[in-house]
């Protein structure tokens, strides 16, 4: 069964350090997104990417995050300058179509500042 | 203002009990509607999408009430794996049309 999927699993960075998540959406898909839950909190809306340009974005998604799909496959999520609070568990999420169809999660990266 | 809003619970019941969780949207325009399930630590899986007639599958009902924008997930003879997080997701709230609001989530814990 095809699915999503994320490097690295967890990943332990410096404050003011810049930490670049992958994600390897399913083949097929067009929509990708990227989500993220603070430990104990609900899953966040951070952007969304169509036609290989940022359809929307949220509050959250400010000049320090920038998403890149540098080929075919990779959909990256930057942090240019790493803060305690970005501290969370990164989703990756794809879908064929929008509106209406499912979306599949990656396993999520656990992104840890210290 | 919150987008989807749900009871965090904990819900605690014992296996065999039927549980129901709600959940409140607040764009009138919204116009897909799911529930997810996770696991501690897990990514959110879908569970089902919720359609206006209301839908079943297996031991899980799902309804939609547009005009009170209001959505219901029905667990019957629950079982100790159906323990997990259920997330109520909308989708074209009111910031965009192809992206998945979540709320907070339901923690259900099924005891034997």
């Amino acid at each position: 069964e095809p699915e999503v999927t994320q490097t690295p699993s967890h990943q332990v960075t410096q404050m003011g350090q810049e930490v670049i998540l992958r994600c390897v959406p399913i083949s097929n898909h067009l929509y990708f997104y990227w989500y993220r839950q603070i430990l104990g909190q609900k899953v966040e809306f951070l952007v969304s990417f169509y036609n290989n340009e940022i359809s929307e974005k949220s509050e959250i998604f400010d000049d320090q995050f920038s998403v890149e799909r540098p080929d075919g496959s990779n959909f990256t999520l930057k942090i240019r300058s790493t803060k305690l609070e970005d501290s969370a568990m990164y989703f990756c999420a794809s879908r064929v179509i929008g509106e209406g169809t499912e979306a599949f999660f990656g396993q999520g990266t656990r992104l840890t500042v210290v | 203002r919150k987008e989807v809003e749900q009871d965090p619970g904990p819900f605690n019941v014992p296996e065999g009990a039927t549980v129901a969780f709600n959940c409140t949207y607040s764009n009138s325009a919204s116009q897909s509607f799911f529930w997810y399930r996770q696991d501690c630590r897990k990514e959110p899986k879908l569970l089902m999408s919720v359609y206006s007639s209301g839908n079943e599958d297996g031991r899980f009902t799902a309804q939609l009430n547009r005009a009170s924008q209001y959505i219901s997930l029905l667990i019957r003879d629950s079982k100790l794996s159906d323990s997990a997080t259920y997330l109520c997701v909308v989708n074209g709230d009111w910031t965009g049309a192809n992206n998945l609001f979540f709320g907070t989530g339901t923690r259900l814990t099924v005891i034997p």
